[in-house]
């Protein structure tokens, strides 16, 4: 079956434009997460959608940053204004809820 | 807070060897921890998930242990071949929650 997929697969864009970064998660996934991946950094949590509950947006770095998930499938990531600092692989996960989570090919973003 | 650590950083090893990657976690109230490849430029792929409440978990020459008393989980890779060089990454989730803590990862070279 079709796995997560994510787009644009690359973006680069000017410091202080906004982009928009897209996840098609697996069908019947209730649960999308989105985490960054950056050098030094490793891995990090930015935000959690599980089916109709309030998101838990505890891992997003600024207000900078916002998510929204559709119809509770496709979801986009949001960063206004972006920064140098902001250039990182984003990585979109979806699973059934505290089980196995499944991983997208991710964004990666360079900010100039 | 939970902090993963995976240890070596980098391992080289001749083709055929079986070897250990270690993975330990500070906060052993965990609901699963995920055993994750990643290769270059690529996203995620999902080889074992382990739940707290078993000791391991097997699938063809991997195997993964999880001792939740020690904070630890090692990943052991039978007869390796030079297809399982990439990065391992190992994470936990904690218990009341939904999202993932990643080590830094282990990247594995298997020379022919």
């Amino acid at each position: 079956g079709a796995g997560v997929s994510q787009s644009p697969s690359n973006k680069v864009t000017e410091k202080g434009k906004d982009v928009e970064l897209r996840c098609d998660p697996i069908s019947g996934h209730t649960a999308l997460y989105w985490y960054r991946q950056s050098l030094g950094q490793g891995l990090e949590f930015l935000i959690y959608f599980q089916g109709n509950s309030a998101p838990d947006k505890s891992g997003l770095p600024s207000d900078r940053f916002s998510a929204e998930r559709t119809g509770g499938s496709v979801s986009t990531l949001t960063i206004q204004r972006t920064q140098q600092e902001d250039s990182a692989v984003y990585l979109c996960a979806s699973s059934l809820d505290r089980t196995a989570q499944y991983f997208g090919p991710g964004t990666r973003l360079t900010v100039l | 807070k939970q902090e993963v650590t995976q240890i070596p950083a980098a391992l080289s090893v001749p083709e055929g060897e079986n070897l250990v990657l270690n993975c330990s976690f500070t906060d052993s109230a965990i609901y699963n921890l995920q055993w994750f490849r990643q290769d270059p430029g690529k996203g995620l792929t999902s080889l074992l998930l382990i739940q707290s409440s078993q000791r391991e978990q097997t699938s063809g020459r991997l195997n993964a242990s999880l001792d939740k008393s020690s904070g630890r989980s090692t990943l052991y890779i039978a007869a390796s071949q030079p297809g399982d060089s990439a990065t391992y990454l190992c994470a936990a989730m904690n218990s009341g929650y939904s999202t993932l803590t990643f080590g830094k990862g282990t990247m594995l070279l298997v020379s022919p």
